[in-house]
């Protein structure tokens, strides 16, 4: 089945700063992908839509100046977080449909983001 | 995106078919019902996917009434590795998968 990555697996940054994830499929292309965030014990929470070649489509809630998305291209999605706060330490998720009708989605591996 | 409503945990012994029934009474008629496992810090991963009445594959069942209103997610003689939280999804079939709203899950628990 198509192959959904996402890089780093896990990263411990300082109060301040940026950090940047990113998500490639591996053996097909993805005009878009979508992130999600992951409190513990919680449920996954929608926070993006990435669109390769436009804007990112934001849901309600989200800053979209905090949470930086790029889709550059048909393989590549990026979320930066930017001057992150111990509060953003989360499970991020990108996913990626297969490209056919009502069918699943792929899924990444998820980024553990502990902010310190 | 029709809301969906599981039971929030459930436990069962290896070996035992476990039944998870989600509920979805705002289903729409473009709507599938999609179901996922996650195992603690990894993404979700495709379990099966159905419109209506009983599809198959080589890991679950999924049943589906005439009604659609609920569905049935089956797992034959489970084992100590199936215990994760299973997700119930219900979106239109001509949007992307992907854009997918979330509900809080089961936890099944599988004892020894």
């Amino acid at each position: 089945g198509a192959v959904v990555s996402q890089h780093p697996s896990w990263v411990i940054c300082k109060s301040g700063t940026s950090v940047k994830i990113e998500c490639r499929s591996l053996d097909f292309q993805a005009t878009t992908m979508f992130w999600y965030r992951q409190f513990p014990k919680q449920s996954l929470m929608l926070m993006a839509t990435s669109n390769e070649g436009s804007k990112a489509t934001y849901e309600q809630g989200v800053e979209k100046d905090k949470f930086l998305i790029n889709h550059a291209s048909l393989t590549l999605s990026t979320l930066t977080v930017t001057s992150a706060h111990p509060e953003d330490s989360s499970f991020y998720i990108c996913s990626a449909p297969s490209g056919r009708l009502h069918t699943e989605a792929f899924f990444g591996q998820g980024t553990r983001l502990t902010v310190v | 995106l029709a809301k969906t409503t599981q039971p929030i945990s459930m436990d069962s012994y290896e070996g035992q078919e476990v039944n998870i029934t989600c509920s979805h009474n705002n289903i729409a008629t473009n709507d599938y019902i999609t179901w996922y496992q996650q195992f603690p810090s990894q993404g979700p991963r495709f379990i099966i996917q159905g419109y209506k009445t009983k599809v198959t594959n080589e890991v679950a069942s999924l049943f589906i009434p005439a009604d659609r209103k609920s569905s049935t997610l089956s797992l034959p003689r489970v084992s100590l590795s199936d215990t994760a939280v299973y997700y119930c999804l219900v979106g239109d079939a001509n949007t992307n998968a992907g854009k997918s709203t979330f509900g809080d899950g089961t936890t099944l628990t599988v004892k020894p």
